[in-house]
C-alpha cells in the first residue's frame, strides 16, 4: 500500500541534543511538508520541499533543519537551538502544484527529558 | 494577521445531535477549503473540500460544509453525529498566491457521548 512512514512514533531527547525524524513516501509524489502539532494551536508549518534538492522555510523554521536528497525522503532535524521542542511532528506529502491532496504520516511525538 | 479562525475550541455532543463547526479566514481573493479529521490515535485524513462550483460540498461519513463567500466562512455541519465521530477537526485554506501551500486552524475537538 502507497503511503507515508514517519519513525519513530516516539522519541526522547536530552536536552542539547538534535534528533532526527524519518519521514518516507512511496506515493511518487513531489512535495513534502513538515508540520508541528501542539495542542489547542493546530498545524504550524515548519519546512516544505517542493521538488528535490530545494526547500523552503515555513512559519516556525527556527531551531530546525531539513534535506531532500531523495524524492522519497524528507528528514526533520530538530536541533538543540529549538527551545520548545517537545511536541507532536507530522509530515505530509502531495503531488505539488495544483492538487491539493496532502496525504499524512501517522506522526512522531517527542519528548525532552 | 491573515489567518484562519475556528472558533470552537471544544464541542461535546450526546449522539444523534446535529453538529456545525466554525470556520472563518480572512485572505481576499480566491481561496481552496478543506476540512480535515483526525480521529484518536490515527493519521489526519481530508473530510471534504471546496475548489469552484456548488458551494454546499459533500464529504465523507455523512458530512458536509457550505462556503459563504460573503462572510468568509466555511462551516462543517453533520445532521445527526455518532459516538465514533470522536476527533479533532481541522479547517485549512489555501490562499490566493500560488504557494499552494494550506494554513490550518487551531482544531476543534469535538466528544460525542454515547
Amino acid at each position: 500500500d502507497g503511503g507515508i512512514t514517519q519513525s519513530p512514533k516516539y522519541l526522547f531527547r536530552k536536552e542539547g541534543q538534535n534528533v532526527t525524524l524519518s519521514c518516507e513516501q512511496n506515493l511518487n509524489h513531489d512535495a513534502m511538508y513538515w508540520y508541528r502539532q501542539d495542542p489547542g494551536q493546530g498545524l504550524r508549518l515548519i519546512y516544505y520541499s517542493q521538488i528535490v534538492n530545494d526547500f523552503q522555510k515555513g512559519d516556525i523554521a527556527e531551531g530546525y533543519s531539513v534535506s531532500r536528497e531523495k524524492k522519497e525522503s524528507f528528514p526533520l532535524t530538530v536541533t538543540s537551538a529549538q527551545k520548545n521542542p517537545t511536541a507532536f511532528y507530522l509530515c505530509a506529502s502531495s503531488i505539488g502544484g495544483t492538487d491539493y491532496g496532502y496525504t499524512f504520516g501517522s506522526g512522531t511525538r517527542l519528548t525532552v527529558v | 494577521a491573515q489567518s484562519v479562525s475556528q472558533h470552537n475550541h471544544h464541542v461535546i455532543l450526546s449522539e444523534a445531535a446535529s453538529l456545525e463547526l466554525g470556520c472563518n479566514y480572512s485572505y481576499g481573493g480566491t481561496v481552496n477549503l478543506f476540512w480535515y479529521v483526525q480521529y484518536p490515535g490515527q493519521h489526519l485524513q481530508l473530510l471534504l473540500k471546496y475548489f469552484s462550483g456548488d458551494p454546499l460540498v459533500k464529504g465523507i461519513k455523512g458530512f458536509e460544509a457550505e462556503f459563504i463567500k460573503s462572510k468568509f466562512s466555511f462551516n462543517l455541519r453533520k445532521p445527526s453525529v455518532q459516538w465514533s465521530d470522536t476527533a479533532e477537526y481541522f479547517c485549512a485554506v489555501i490562499p490566493p498566491g500560488g504557494s499552494y501551500i494550506p494554513t490550518f486552524g487551531r482544531g476543534t475537538s469535538l466528544i460525542v457521548h454515547p
